[in-house]
């Protein structure tokens, strides 16, 4: 079965710092990984896929994210935090096989200090 | 280009009350269909999804049914609501295994 975890319910950090966001998955078969932003009352918003090649993958907002096949992991970093970034952020995966749907991980708060 | 359209933002309606809840898809055809329920803010769970008109997969046996009468609409619905029932609701669609695409969402109060 697939599965999603990000081990942090929240992540605390100050403005100009870098962020991590952390992400592991299980799925039978080579994975899709996604990375997805929620701002209060919206749906989510896209930020960034992994689905072959180049392991380091850069997405929207300055935000890129680090496939590890190895460690099964998908960790979501930005080299300089702002305010704005502030946000409910969730790590998804599906398998390349047909007919698995998107699992998503429940979901961690980031909050970005000035 | 796609877009996603769902409405009604926001809806209080009271216990025992029917539901729907509607979605529509621009911009492309045949595309899948899904609808997801959101908690408390937090985790996403997934309800129904759909691969074509009339093709329903149900992921959680609950007071919720759906249906797909056109290749670009999805519709969540409800005979008599449950406080339960509450929550933010998600429609998303993918044009196959690639992005899933968001709607803004419905904030259900149920009362």
């Amino acid at each position: 079965a697939q599965s999603v975890a990000q081990p942090e319910d929240q992540v605390n950090v100050a403005e100009g710092n870098p962020l991590t966001v952390k992400c592991t998955y299980s799925v039978s078969g080579n994975p899709y990984l996604f990375w997805y932003v929620q701002y209060p009352n919206r749906g989510l918003q896209f930020l960034l896929k992994y689905i072959t090649g180049d392991n380091l993958v850069k997405g929207s907002y300055g935000f890129e994210a680090e496939f590890n096949k190895s460690q099964t992991s998908f960790h979501l970093k930005k080299p300089s935090a702002l305010v704005s970034d502030s946000a409910l952020y969730f790590c998804a995966v599906r398998g390349q096989n047909y007919g698995q749907n998107f699992v998503f991980g429940p979901g961690t708060r980031l909050s970005v200090l000035p | 280009s796609q877009t996603i359209h769902q409405w009604p933002a926001t809806l209080v309606q009271p216990v025992g009350s029917p539901l729907s809840l509607e979605c529509t898809v621009e911009g492309t055809s045949n595309p899948n269909l899904y609808w997801y329920r959101q908690a408390a803010g937090r985790g996403l769970q997934l309800l129904f999804y759909s691969v074509g008109i009339g093709q329903i997969s149900s992921e959680v046996p609950q007071n919720l049914s759906a249906s797909r009468p056109q290749d670009r609409q999805f519709i969540l619905s409800s005979k008599k609501l449950l406080l339960s029932d509450s929550g933010f609701y998600l429609c998303a669609w993918t044009p196959g295994p690639s992005t899933l695409h968001f709607g803004n969402g419905t904030r259900l109060t149920v009362t």
